[in-house]
């Protein structure tokens, strides 16, 4: 089974800032997908980036970009330019590429807060 | 406009109750998920539904049950309700199993009195 590890409870930094989310995962699997997905208080679940394993090429969106590291089995998600309304949970996934309908293995997620 | 809509945002019952929430994608998708998110904010799967083939977490109890009348609908049926039942509710759906993205609804925030 595959385990997701959010080292960060919990980040505050001052608005403008770049911040780093760290995730590690293990998994046997060659192939597989990655994601990012942002919690605010509204609750709603959004996607901030996905990753393809095969891909070697870090995805990026605008202010986010993922440092992928396939070997070392490590997935950050870098926020440059933090604004207020970046404050939320953020949650780390990782997703077989099986075909077994699995669903998505998460991590605990990381509070993160943006300071005026 | 909402691509994954679920009813209701809230719910408030007593234990033995039963009790569903009901879910809808119009994405076309042909796979739709169950999440369960506790009091820590840990989220985890449930159930996952697709081509009418439904993969269930083992740690489930059976007192859940997923119904899905048709591709765009994928309900949550609770029987007994218990305390520990108590959490926010997740549907999600994929067009792709496991390799696309997963949209989710707004959760409905279940109580257990």
């Amino acid at each position: 089974a595959q385990t997701v590890t959010q080292s960060q409870p919990e980040m505050s930094v001052q608005e403008a800032e770049t911040v780093t989310l760290s995730c590690t995962y293990d998994t046997s699997e060659s192939n597989y997908y990655l994601f990012w997905y942002k919690q605010p208080p509204s609750r709603q679940m959004i996607l901030v980036i996905r990753q393809e394993a095969y891909k070697q090429q870090n995805a990026t969106e605008n202010r986010f970009s993922v440092n992928f590291q396939k070997a070392a089995k490590s997935f950050s998600l870098k926020i440059s330019d933090s604004q207020l309304g970046d404050t939320a949970m953020y949650f780390c996934a990782f997703s077989s590429s099986g075909g077994g309908a699995d669903g998505l293995t998460f991590g605990k997620g990381t509070h993160l807060i943006i300071q005026p | 406009d909402t691509a994954v809509s679920q009813t209701p945002k809230y719910l408030v019952t007593q234990m033995g109750n039963d009790k569903s929430i009901k879910c809808e994608q119009n994405l076309g998708h042909d796979t739709m998920y169950w999440y369960k998110q506790d009091s820590k904010k840990f989220l985890k799967i449930m159930f996952s539904y697709n081509n009418k083939e439904l993969i269930i977490n083992e740690t489930v109890p059976n007192r859940f049950s997923p119904k899905s009348p048709d591709k765009a609908h994928l309900n949550l049926h609770i029987n007994s309700l218990e305390l520990g039942d108590s959490a926010v509710y997740f549907c999600a759906s994929s067009q792709e199993v496991d390799t696309d993205t997963q949209y989710f609804g707004p959760g409905t925030r279940l109580t257990v009195l």
